[in-house]
C-alpha cells in the first residue's frame, strides 16, 4: 500500500458528460501529480500541485482541470469526455519541498480506470 | 526534458541477476536518475534513485557511470513478482516549468522465467 488513495476505482460514463477524480496523497506530503495511461500513449503527465499551487503542467487538455485543496487531497476533473478519454488516470504524492525537488521519491496509487462509451 | 533510451524488452531466469540498462547521454549536472516499476494492473512503483554514486536498497542496486551518460538497475535474484516494466527516468529539477516531475518513457518490459 503506497499510501495515495484513488477513488472512484472504476468509472464508466458516456460521451459529452463529466467526472471528478479524487487522490489523497501520503500523510504530509505537498506534491500531488496526475498521470494519464491509455495503451497506446503511455504514462502521460498531465500536472502538478504543490501546497495549493498549480506548479508544473504538462499534455492536459484544456477540458481538464485540476485542484488542491488546503487538506492537500486533489481533484481532475474531465468534462465534455469523448471516447479517446478512457484511460488509467494515476495520481501520485511526494514529500519534496521547493528545494529538493530532484531526489524524492514519488508514490503512486492504484489508478482511476476511466471508460467512455 | 531530458530523455532515456532502454531496450524494449529483456528476459531474465528466476534467482539469477538481471541487469537493466539505461542510456541518458543528455544527462545535466542536476538531474537525478530515478527507476521504477509498474506491475500489471497497478500504479507505478518507485525502486531505486541516485545522483553519482552507485546506491543500493533493498529492492535493487543502481550503478551509475563515472560520466553519468548511462546508469544499469541491477536485481541481484529476480524472482516472477519482478516481472513488471521498468522505467529509467530523469527527474526534472530546472526551474520555469518543471519541478520534479518525472517523465516516463516506454520503458523495458522484463519477463521472468521459472
Amino acid at each position: 500500500d503506497s499510501g495515495v488513495t484513488q477513488t472512484p476505482k472504476h468509472l464508466i460514463t458516456a460521451t459529452g458528460q463529466r467526472v471528478t477524480l479524487r487522490c489523497s496523497p501520503r500523510s504530509g506530503d505537498l506534491s500531488v501529480y496526475w498521470y494519464q495511461q491509455s495503451l497506446d500513449q503511455g504514462l502521460q503527465f498531465l500536472i502538478q500541485y504543490y501546497n495549493g499551487e498549480e506548479r508544473a503542467k504538462g499534455n492536459i487538455l484544456e477540458r481538464f482541470s485540476a485542484q488542491q485543496f488546503p487538506d492537500l487531497h486533489s481533484e481532475l476533473n474531465l468534462s465534455s469526455l469523448e471516447l479517446g478519454d478512457s484511460a488509467l488516470y494515476f495520481c501520485a504524492s511526494s514529500a519534496e519541498d521547493y528545494e529538493d525537488r530532484g531526489g524524492s521519491e514519488a508514490f503512486f496509487g492504484q489508478g482511476t480506470r476511466l471508460t467512455v462509451v | 526534458d531530458a530523455k532515456t533510451t532502454q531496450p524494449n524488452s529483456m528476459e531474465s531466469n528466476e534467482e539469477e541477476p538481471v541487469h537493466l540498462p539505461c542510456n541518458h547521454s543528455t544527462i545535466s549536472g542536476t538531474d537525478y536518475i530515478h527507476w521504477y516499476r509498474q506491475l500489471p494492473s497497478q500504479g507505478p512503483e518507485y525502486v531505486i534513485h541516485g545522483l553519482t554514486s552507485n546506491v543500493n536498497n533493498r529492492m535493487a542496486s543502481l550503478a551509475i557511470a563515472e560520466d553519468r551518460k548511462s546508469s544499469t538497475l541491477i536485481l541481484h535474484r529476480a524472482t516472477l513478482r519482478d516481472a513488471a516494466v521498468y522505467y529509467c527516468i530523469l527527474r526534472d529539477v530546472g526551474g520555469g516549468t518543471s519541478y520534479g516531475k518525472l517523465t516516463f518513457g516506454q520503458g523495458t518490459i522484463l519477463t521472468v522465467h521459472p
